[in-house]
């Protein structure tokens, strides 16, 4: 039982580059979520999603795509990365919604140069 | 709109000294209240949880946490702290009305002196 992955740790783009953060957990979670944390300002929910083919936004969506085929997956898409977007990424998961227990991935450093 | 407030972004206690980390919240009803705490590299665990009932809820590792309507808290308490509390704890608040929106505080480093 590996919880949620991530991957990849760490990332250098340069700005305008594309990418995706991929996020997988084995616990058939229903509830997944990205957020970014960045200093003294905690972490803030980017997209989150209820199942499979359910996503939605949450507090600072923009500049980021989501989707969600299988219950295992979410993977989170840079279209076109932006300095703004230095960050660490972490995924959640939880057994129904965000009040559920949500455990959390390793996360991802991102850098945009 | 909801939000989280921690007022103190770093504090140092001594090992075996208590510790309480302020949460303040703010939200026209009672709303989820939970603690997380972050240890250096890693993602975050979940201390403990306030959905209703008892005010004074008991979490993981010792923590316990109380809720005061009347001053919208929910401050995290140890009466004990050990070195391997130091890390990031981070109050977060899940919205009564949709229990798909989830909003942390700043966060409170602490560190503990031997």
């Amino acid at each position: 039982n590996a919880g949620v992955t991530q991957t990849p740790k760490f990332q250098v783009l340069k700005t305008g580059q594309s990418m995706t953060l991929q996020c997988a957990q084995d616990m058939n979670h229903e509830y997944m979520s990205w957020y970014r944390q960045d200093p003294g300002m905690g972490l803030r929910l980017i997209h989150y999603s209820v199942g499979a083919g359910i996503t939605d936004q949450g507090e600072v969506p923009n500049g980021y795509n989501v989707s969600r085929s299988t219950t295992e997956d979410f993977p989170l898409r840079l279209l076109s990365a932006a300095p703004s977007q230095t960050s660490v990424y972490f995924c959640a998961s939880s057994r129904q919604t965000s009040t559920d227990t949500q455990y959390f991935g390793p996360g991802t450093r991102l850098t945009v140069l | 709109a909801q939000s989280v407030t921690q007022p103190d972004i770093h504090i140092t206690v001594s090992e075996g000294a208590s510790l309480e980390l302020r949460c303040n919240y703010s939200y026209g009803a009672t709303p989820y209240l939970f603690w997380y705490v972050q240890s250096p590299g890693q993602g975050l665990q979940l201390l403990l949880k306030y959905f209703s009932g008892d005010t004074l809820v008991q979490g993981i590792k010792g923590f316990e946490a109380e809720f005061k309507r009347s001053q919208s808290s929910f401050n995290l308490r140890k009466p004990s702290v050990h070195w391997s509390d130091a890390a990031e704890y981070f109050c977060a608040v899940g919205a009564v009305y949709n229990f798909n929106k989830f909003y942390f505080g700043s966060g409170t480093k602490l560190n503990v002196k031997p």
